[in-house]
Order: structure tokens, then sequence, then C-alpha cells
């Protein structure tokens, strides 16, 4: 059974960098894009961003300038670095598997198949 | 782009209930919803054209037409009160939308 740990500073100072890691137990990383994701207290899901096996990014746009997200293959994990936090980056987050078949003539296939259990990340003065 | 819920819908217990979610990405993309309970991660309920996981119970189902895509639970349990999120790529394929959460209570 697949599965994904994750892991990361979890209390935070206004303009320190929040590290996140997830690491895949039990599967590989072929195949799937691997996402972070956030969710404040209350509030709806926010995509953070995404990586492939091959290294290649998408960012949310109102949080690229901030975001760096990594992959390494031989330990099974990605990573996601996010700078200058404040505390409207307080949230839990969570690291997410994405499957992606794109079709011509009919609407294409994308869901988050598997998540980690989340990593809350307070930032405070 | 953006996906569109409706916040709160409330349902009888053992009635049919509809959860919409509204978007100009979803004439290019199927939805996929996810429910969440209070301090759970999400889990996928249904995906593509009409897809359950395993282990979600058939009374959960999914459509698509035009910009609007649906879950439908048909005979609502009270173990099914929860927000519901759906999700799709952004028109480009280079972004992830999520819509708002539609809280479900079961009355």
């Amino acid at each position: 059974q697949v599965q994904l740990q994750q892991w990361g500073a979890g209390l935070l100072k206004p303009s320190e960098t929040l590290p996140l890691t997830c690491t895949v137990y039990g599967g590989s990383l072929s195949g799937y894009y691997w996402s972070w994701i956030r969710q404040t207290p209350g509030k709806g899901l926010e995509w953070i961003g995404e990586i492939n096996p091959s290294g290649d990014t998408n960012y949310n746009p109102s949080l690229k300038s901030r975001v760096t997200t990594s992959i390494d293959t031989s330990k099974n994990q990605f990573s996601l670095k996010m700078t200058s936090v404040t505390a409207a980056d307080t949230a839990v987050y969570y690291c997410a598997r994405g499957l992606y078949f794109r079709s011509g003539r009919n609407p294409s296939y994308w869901y988050f198949d598997l998540w980690g259990r989340g990593t809350l990340v307070t930032v405070s003065p | 782009s953006e996906l569109t819920q409706d916040p709160v819908v409330s349902v009888a217990l053992g009635q049919i209930v509809r959860i919409t979610c509204q978007g100009d990405s979803l004439r290019h993309y199927y939805a996929s919803w996810y429910q969440q309970k209070p301090g759970q991660a999400p889990i996928l309920v249904i995906y593509g054209k009409d897809n359950r996981p395993s282990g979600i119970p058939d009374r959960f189902s999914g459509s698509n037409s035009g910009n609007t895509a649906s879950l439908t639970i048909t005979g609502a349990q009270a173990e099914d009160e929860a927000d519901y999120f759906c999700n799709s790529r952004d028109i480009t394929g280079n972004h992830v939308l999520f819509g708002g959460g539609t809280k479900l209570t079961v009355l």
C-alpha cells in the first residue's frame, strides 16, 4: 500500500523559509505529478505547486515568486521551500499524488488519488 | 479561471443530494471530487467520467455537462456529512484549481 509521509518545520517566524519534505513509501515517483496543497484554518484548499520525476514544475501564480519544489528520485521524495513566510502562510500543508491523462477529443482526466496526513505550519513572531 | 461551488448544502437523511461545481476548465477536464471531514486529509471520492476509487460507496456518483460537474449522493447517510471539494486543471493545463468547497449537512 503506497503511503506519503511528510515532515518539516511546524513553527516559523515571519521572514523565515518553510521547508517540507514528502517521502513515498511502497511505490514509485514515476508516472505521477507530485503536488503541495495547503488549507488555512476553516478555509478551502489552495494548490501551491507540483513537480514530476523529470523535474518539470508548475506553480500557483500567486505564490510562484516564493516557492520552489524539488525531487530526489534516489530517495523517493519531493520537497517544498517557501521563502519569506508571513502569518498568512499559517496553514495545514499537504503533499499529494496527481494523475494526468490527457485526451484529444474528450475531456482529460486529472485527480489526486493519494494524500499525506498534513503538517500544521504556524508562522508567529 | 476558477471553480465555483455553493458554500452550504443540506439534505435529509436517506434523500438524494447534488453538489455542483462550475468553471470553464470543466469543458476540458473531468472534475474530481474530494470528501474532507474535520481534522482529516481529503479523500478522493469521484474521478474521471464517473469513477469511484476502491472503498467508496456506490451511492456516490459523478456527472459532467458543459461547464458544470456534479457530485450526487443517492441516499445520503449521516457519515456523509463533510466538506466536498471539486478539482481540475485550468484551461492551459499548467495549473491546478480547487473549488471553494461545499459544506454538506445531513439532517
